[in-house]
């Protein structure tokens, strides 16, 4: 079956813009998690899904990043008035939302800011 | 706040020897998880190896193996036979028992294996 999907795979846009980022999960994983990864960095966790609502959005470093999942399945990472220091690769997992489960990870978008 | 330290920035090991990879975390709590990941340059996160912090036994998944130390919260990650595929960042992660957080992961920040031929 099909992995996680996340589009697009890069993206360069100038500082102050706004940017979307989308991730579809694997059909039928209720859980959902989007992560920061800066160059040479172990990823940080900004946020996660379980179904519709955001059960943990802890670490979200400021009110630029906002992320929504509206039918518990596609999510988007909104950044607003983006800064270079948001340079990163976003990644994104998906895993079933009972017990412990493996987390099934995207390819990530590489977002620049210029 | 759990926290993950990969002291090593920097690996190499020739192929078909043996590297082990360090990982040390610190928590408070009793019962987690933890994990190695593998992520080549198509940046996929890639789970190598699970293990449980109630059992005693330590993980195996074909060449590679760990020695968790709980007491000293130490996570080591073995690599036998190394081969040239096995070329990539490796990331120790923990992940908390307690169902609130879901299957949250908190990540290390890496160490690079290269595999000389």
């Amino acid at each position: 079956g099909a992995g996680v999907s996340q589009t697009p795979s890069n993206k360069v846009t100038e500082k102050g813009k706004y940017v979307e980022l989308r991730c579809d999960p694997i059909s039928g994983h209720t859980a959902l998690y989007w992560y920061r990864q800066s160059l040479g960095q172990g990823p940080e966790f900004l946020i996660y899904f379980q179904g519709t609502g955001a059960a943990d959005d802890s670490g979200l470093p400021n009110d630029r990043f906002f992320a929504v999942r509206p039918e518990g399945s596609v999510s988007t990472l909104k950044i607003q008035r983006t800064e270079r220091g948001d340079s990163a690769v976003y990644l994104c997992a998906s895993s079933w939302g009972q017990g412990v489960s493996p987390l099934h990870f995207g390819n990530g978008t590489r977002l620049t800011v210029t | 706040a759990q926290t993950v330290t990969q002291s090593q920035p920097e690996m190499s090991v020739q192929e078909a020897e043996t590297v082990t990879l360090s990982c040390t975390y610190d928590t408070s709590e009793s019962d987690y998880y933890l994990f190695w990941y593998k992520q080549p340059p198509s940046r996929q996160m890639i789970l190598v190896i699970r293990q449980e912090a109630y059992k005693q036994q330590n993980a195996t998944e074909n060449r590679f193996s760990v020695n968790f130390q709980k007491a000293a919260k130490s996570f080591s990650l073995k690599i036998s036979d190394s081969q040239l595929g096995d070329a990539a960042m490796y990331f120790c992660a923990y992940r908390s028992a307690s169902g609130k957080y879901g299957n949250k992961l908190v990540f290390g920040a890496g160490t690079i294996l290269r595999v000389k031929s």
